[in-house]
C-alpha cells in the first residue's frame, strides 16, 4: 500500500522567512496530493492541492511542487506570518480520493 | 451552509464497554471518511464510504471496529470492548465526490472530532 513520509517533523522560522516541507510517496499510482493545515485544537483544512499532470501550483504565498519521477512533492510558504503556525499534513491518493494516506505532519512555528 | 458535525464531542468510557460515534456529513457529499488522531500524531485512515459502493475497510485496526453509513448520509463508527489504546480523537470527513473535478470535488471537509477517552 501507499506510504507517505514527511520532513521535517518540526520547523521553526522567523516571521517573513520562507518555509519548505517535503513529502515522499511510494505508490506510483498516486495522482492527487493535497495539503491540510491543522491549527491547535481545530480540524484540518485544505490549503492547496495538486494533481499528477501538473508540476507546480501557486496560491498567493503558498505553492506546491510535484516531481512524479522522484515521487516527492513539497509545500512552500513565503513571507511567513505568525498565523501560519500550525501542523501541516501532506497526503497522497490514487483515483483522486481513494486510498487516502496522510503523512505524519510537520509542526511549523513562525517566530515574531 | 452546515458543515460536518460529529457527536458526541467528548466521550469517556470504561475499558471493555462499547461506544458509538456519529458523523453527519455535508448534504450531497457522496464520500465519507473516518480517521483517528492520537495526541500529537498524524491522521490514521480507518474507513471510507463512496455512494453505494462497498466501503474500504482497509484501515480498521481490529475487528472490534466497524462502521456503517445509512442511506448514504449519516455514519456511525462502533468500537466494541474498548481498550485504553483506543483513546484518541476520531475525525470524520466528507467530500463531494471521487474522481477529478477540481478541489471542490476532492476537498475533504472535516468535522470537529470526537475525543474518546478509555479509562
Amino acid at each position: 500500500g501507499e506510504n507517505v513520509e514527511q520532513h521535517p517533523s518540526t520547523l521553526s522560522v522567523q516571521e517573513g522567512d520562507s518555509a519548505v516541507i517535503k513529502c515522499t510517496y511510494s505508490d506510483s499510482a498516486s495522482n492527487y496530493f493535497p495539503w491540510y493545515k491543522q491549527e491547535l485544537g481545530k480540524r484540518p483544512q485544505l490549503i492547496i492541492d495538486i494533481r499528477s499532470n501538473v508540476g507546480e501550483k501557486k496560491d498567493q504565498r503558498i505553492a506546491v511542487t510535484l516531481n512524479k519521477t522522484a515521487k516527492h512533492f513539497s509545500l512552500h510558504i513565503t513571507e511567513t506570518q505568525p498565523e501560519d503556525s500550525a501542523v501541516y499534513f501532506c497526503a497522497a491518493s490514487s483515483s483522486y480520493g481513494q486510498n487516502f494516506v496522510f503523512g505524519p505532519g510537520t509542526r511549523l512555528s513562525v517566530l515574531p | 451552509g452546515a458543515g460536518v458535525s460529529q457527536s458526541p464531542s467528548n466521550k469517556v468510557t470504561e475499558k471493555g464497554k462499547d461506544v458509538e460515534l456519529r458523523c453527519d456529513p455535508i448534504s450531497g457529499h457522496t464520500a465519507l471518511y473516518w480517521y483517528r488522531q492520537s495526541l500529537g500524531q498524524g491522521l490514521e485512515f480507518l474507513i471510507y464510504f463512496q455512494g453505494n459502493s462497498a466501503p474500504d475497510k482497509s484501515g480498521l485496526p481490529s475487528d472490534r471496529f466497524s462502521a456503517e453509513r445509512t442511506g448514504g448520509s449519516v455514519s456511525t463508527l462502533t468500537i466494541q470492548r474498548t481498550q485504553q489504546e483506543d483513546s484518541a480523537v476520531y475525525l470524520c470527513a466528507s467530500s463531494l465526490a471521487l474522481g477529478w473535478g477540481g478541489s471542490s470535488y476532492n476537498e475533504q471537509f472535516f468535522g470537529p472530532g470526537t475525543r474518546l477517552t478509555v479509562l
